[in-house]
Parts: C-alpha cells; sequence; structure tokens
C-alpha cells in the first residue's frame, strides 16, 4: 500500500499562502493523491484531490510533481479558519479493483496565526 | 440541506453495554463507511457497504457489527466485545464504491465509563 509522510506542524501567517507538503514515493501509476482536513472534533472536509495534473479548485491548488513522487497543497490566502490538520491520502485499491480504501496518516497540524 | 448526519454528537455507556451509533445520508451515495478515530491518530475503517444489505470488514471490525438495509441509513453497533471502545467514530459515504471522493459526518464522540 502507498503511504505519505508529511510534517507533524506547520505554521503560516494570515493572509499568506500555506504550502503543505506531502511525500508518496511508492504512489503507483493509478493512485490518486486525496486532500483533506479536519478541524478540531469535527468531521474531515474534502479539500481536492488529483491523478497527474495539477488542480485548483475553490479552496486550493494541487501541485504534482512530474514523477509524482510527492506533491503540495496550497491554500492561497490563509484565514484563522484554516487552522486544521491536513491529511494528504493516497486511495488504494484492493485486489479486486472494486473498492478503494482512504489510509489515513498522522496528518500535518497547520497553525494560522494573526 | 443534502449531507450525512450523525447522532448523538457525545454519548456515553457503561462498560459491557453495546450501543449504536446513527449514520444518515440523504445524498443519494451507494457506498457508506464507518470510521473510528483515536487521539492524536488518523482514521481507521471498521466497516464498509457498496450497496444496500451488503457490507465488509475493514481493518479494524473486531468488536463491531453494522446492517444496510436502507441505502440511506448504515448503523453501527460498537458491541461489548470491543476491548476499548472509547473514541470518535466518523460515517462518511461515497457516490459509488469505486467513485473516490468520500464524504464525511461530523461525528461521535463515544465515552465508555
Amino acid at each position: 500500500d502507498a503511504k505519505t509522510t508529511q510534517p507533524p506542524s506547520m505554521d503560516c501567517a494570515e493572509g499568506r499562502a500555506a504550502n503543505l507538503p506531502c511525500n508518496h514515493s511508492t504512489i503507483s501509476g493509478n493512485e490518486y493523491v486525496y486532500w483533506y482536513r479536519q478541524i478540531h472534533s469535527q468531521g474531515p472536509q474534502y479539500i481536492i484531490h488529483g491523478l497527474k495534473n495539477n488542480e485548483t479548485n475553490e479552496m486550493a491548488s494541487l501541485i504534482i510533481t512530474e514523477d509524482r513522487k510527492s506533491s503540495t497543497l496550497i491554500l492561497p490566502h490563509a484565514t484563522l479558519r484554516d487552522t486544521a490538520v491536513y491529511y494528504c491520502i493516497v486511495r488504494v485499491a484492493n485486489n479486486a479493483g472494486n473498492n478503494r480504501k482512504l489510509i489515513w496518516g498522522l496528518g500535518t497540524s497547520l497553525a494560522v496565526n494573526p | 440541506d443534502g449531507g450525512i448526519t450523525q447522532s448523538p454528537k457525545y454519548l456515553f455507556r457503561k462498560e459491557g453495554q453495546n450501543v449504536t451509533l446513527s449514520c444518515e445520508q440523504n445524498l443519494n451515495h451507494d457506498a457508506m463507511y464507518w470510521y473510528r478515530q483515536d487521539p492524536g491518530q488518523g482514521l481507521r475503517l471498521i466497516y464498509y457497504s457498496q450497496i444496500v444489505n451488503d457490507f465488509q470488514k475493514g481493518d479494524i471490525a473486531e468488536g463491531y457489527s453494522v446492517s444496510r438495509e436502507k441505502k440511506e441509513s448504515f448503523p453501527l453497533t460498537v458491541t461489548s466485545a470491543q476491548k476499548n471502545p472509547t473514541a470518535f467514530y466518523l460515517c462518511a459515504s461515497s457516490k459509488r464504491a469505486a467513485q473516490e471522493t468520500q464524504y464525511f459526518g461530523p461525528g461521535t464522540r463515544l465515552l465508555v465509563l
């Protein structure tokens, strides 16, 4: 199973871009990279996902390196409400290929400071 | 509003009692999931269901049971056989089992005394 490595914690100033790195050196060619975040005592919130190309939505941008061994989640203008634990996840297929399960690591605790 | 609801938000039980956690979704999703989260840890999969009347064990199914009699409902029972049931329980759903994006409910925090 492909696993991810993230720094345990990061700080960011309010209004600045937050760049959260993730290593997934064992990722397979058909596996997606997913990002979720979890604010304390709440359910995880989906942010974005991608396969090869960079992706952008209203919440964030996802930059995936050409070799797909790492990615960066970018919050362009971080606010205090972005303080959360951010999880980088690689989707894993089982042998049957019919199911997908998400393998969750410990994530990065992002603190956005005023 | 469309979404996933879990109730209650907090649940207290005495050791040795079974307890059932509710999860309902009105997103018309086929697949539903139950995860457990312990302090400072990532989520671990307990059970998942691809369609009505079908479900599969996840990584930590021992001591838990589920049912999927209706598409919108996937209750989780924490039995007395679960050695350490105190945790934060999260329910999720996705359009299909092969559809990657899972959407989560607000969670139920279970405390067994």
